[in-house]
């Protein structure tokens, strides 16, 4: 069975710093999909970025990036230049290429920003 | 239109009340789902309904009844429930076969079950 991990409970950020999110997951899979989601207060589960399995290259959307390390099943989310409005609870998720698959959440990350 | 709208966006029921969640979206998606959420953990996959038609069902109590009347709407059924089901209920669909673009959530209905 497909298992997702966030082994850090909380983190804290300074405003303009960096900050990374841990994420592991196993999967007997290779084809699949990896997503970081957002949930701040509101509720909303907002998708921060995405990675496809097959793709080598970390992806990046403007301040977030991701480091994905397949070979040791690591998916890490880095925000850089953290701002007030990016405290959130955040879950990494994967999910199976194909229709049957669903998504799986790791714990999630509440992440807190400092002004 | 990209979004997925849920309402009510809160709903306080008793324990022998019957209410009805919905959960609508005009993005064309063609599977749809139902997620419990309570404080501080993820979400759980309640149902997942594709073209219409209900292709999982993650043992959910029977006090708990998915419709899907068209490609645009779901609907979750409550009736008889337990304080425990109090949680966010979270509706999302995703796009394409294969989930390359994730899944679009709603802001969720909070449900208290008193």
């Amino acid at each position: 069975a497909q298992t997702v991990t966030q082994s850090q409970p909380e983190m804290s950020v300074q405003e303009a710093e960096t900050v990374t999110l841990s994420c592991t997951y196993d999967t007997s899979e290779s084809d699949y999909y990896l997503f970081w989601y957002k949930q701040p207060p509101s509720r909303q589960m907002i998708l921060v970025i995405r990675q496809e399995a097959y793709k080598q290259q970390n992806a990046t959307e403007n301040r977030f990036s991701v480091n994905f390390q397949k070979a040791a099943k690591s998916f890490s989310l880095k925000i850089s230049d953290s701002q007030l409005g990016d405290a959130a609870m955040y879950f990494c998720a994967y999910r199976y290429r194909g229709s049957q698959g669903n998504l799986i959440f790791g714990k999630g990350t509440k992440l807190s920003v400092k002004p | 239109d990209t979004e997925v709208t849920q309402t009510p966006k809160h709903l306080v029921m008793g324990m022998t009340n019957k209410k009805s969640l919905k959960c609508e979206q005009h993005m064309g998606h063609r599977a749809m789902y139902w997620y419990k959420q309570k404080a501080k953990k993820p979400p759980e996959l309640m149902f997942v309904y594709s073209y219409e038609k209900l292709s999982i069902n993650e043992s959910v109590p029977s006090r708990f009844s998915p419709e899907c009347p068209n490609s645009s709407l779901l609907n979750l059924h409550l009736h008889a429930l337990q304080p425990e089901d109090s949680a966010l209920y979270l509706c999302a669909s995703r796009a394409g076969t294969d989930g390359v673009y994730g899944y679009t959530f709603g802001s969720g209905t909070r449900l208290t079950v008193v």
